[in-house]
């Protein structure tokens, strides 16, 4: 099993759109988790960090459940400058290194 | 605001061929990573150094050494380039500690080993 696993994609949807994002991770002493955004041919840059209370920024919601080692991020109202690829990043036993997912690519179209 | 630079941002390289990909960031942070990417593989991490004087292998370090010269500066050596090195290469730095481990990228460079 893959330390970290996400959704394949790419997720087609149109504007105004709700889309939620799964990821799941196999270590389970797994201290810190984030979603990151990628654009195409731009770096990785952070989107929000995951708590385990859950945590909202504007119309993106993560969720993180610990027991099912299972994180979420949920899109709400997608903008065309939504479309992205959104990776999910958890901490690893070091401590020092972040383990990437392969990321889910996300189309808004008009 | 540089945060994070790295250089070269496009190099094609003949095969057999040795480079240095140069990094540096200006956040006083003490972890210093190299990834690359692949079409399909997502970033996978070459090396990093938790802090100045240290260096440790990651995922995939074959083929490639690193000096962490300084606390600012972070640099990944490619002796013998092979076919297989053809990636785009992300420099990285973080500060463990207070920050959630927020991890910051350069704008990476496109290798091509031909």
């Amino acid at each position: 099993r893959k330390e970290v696993e996400q959704d394949p994609g790419p997720f087609n949807v149109p504007e105004g759109a709700t889309v939620a994002f799964n990821c799941t991770y196999s270590n389970s002493a797994s201290q810190s988790f984030f979603w990151y955004r990628q654009d195409c041919r731009k770096e990785p840059k952070l989107l929000m960090s995951v708590y385990s209370s859950g945590n909202e920024d504007g119309r993106f919601t993560a969720q993180l459940n610990r027991a099912s080692q299972y994180i979420s991020l949920l899109i709400r109202d997608s903008k065309l400058s939504d479309s992205a690829t959104y990776l999910c990043v958890v901490t690893s036993s070091g401590y020092s290194t972040l383990t990437f997912g392969k990321g889910t690519m996300l189309l808004v179209s008009p | 605001n540089a945060g994070v630079t790295q250089t070269p941002k496009f190099q094609v390289l003949k095969t057999g061929q040795s480079m240095t990909l140069q990094c540096a960031q200006d956040m006083n942070h003490n972890s210093m990573y190299w990834y690359r990417q692949d079409p399909g593989m997502g970033l996978r991490l070459i090396y990093y150094s938790a802090s100045e004087g240290t260096t440790d292998k990651g995922e995939v370090p074959n083929g490639y050494n690193v000096s962490r010269l300084n606390k600012r500066e972070f640099s990944l050596r490619l002796e013998s380039a092979a076919p297989s090195q053809t990636s785009v290469y992300f420099c990285a730095s973080s500060e463990p500690r207070g920050s959630g481990n927020t991890i910051y990228f350069g704008e990476g460079s496109w290798l091509t080993v031909v």
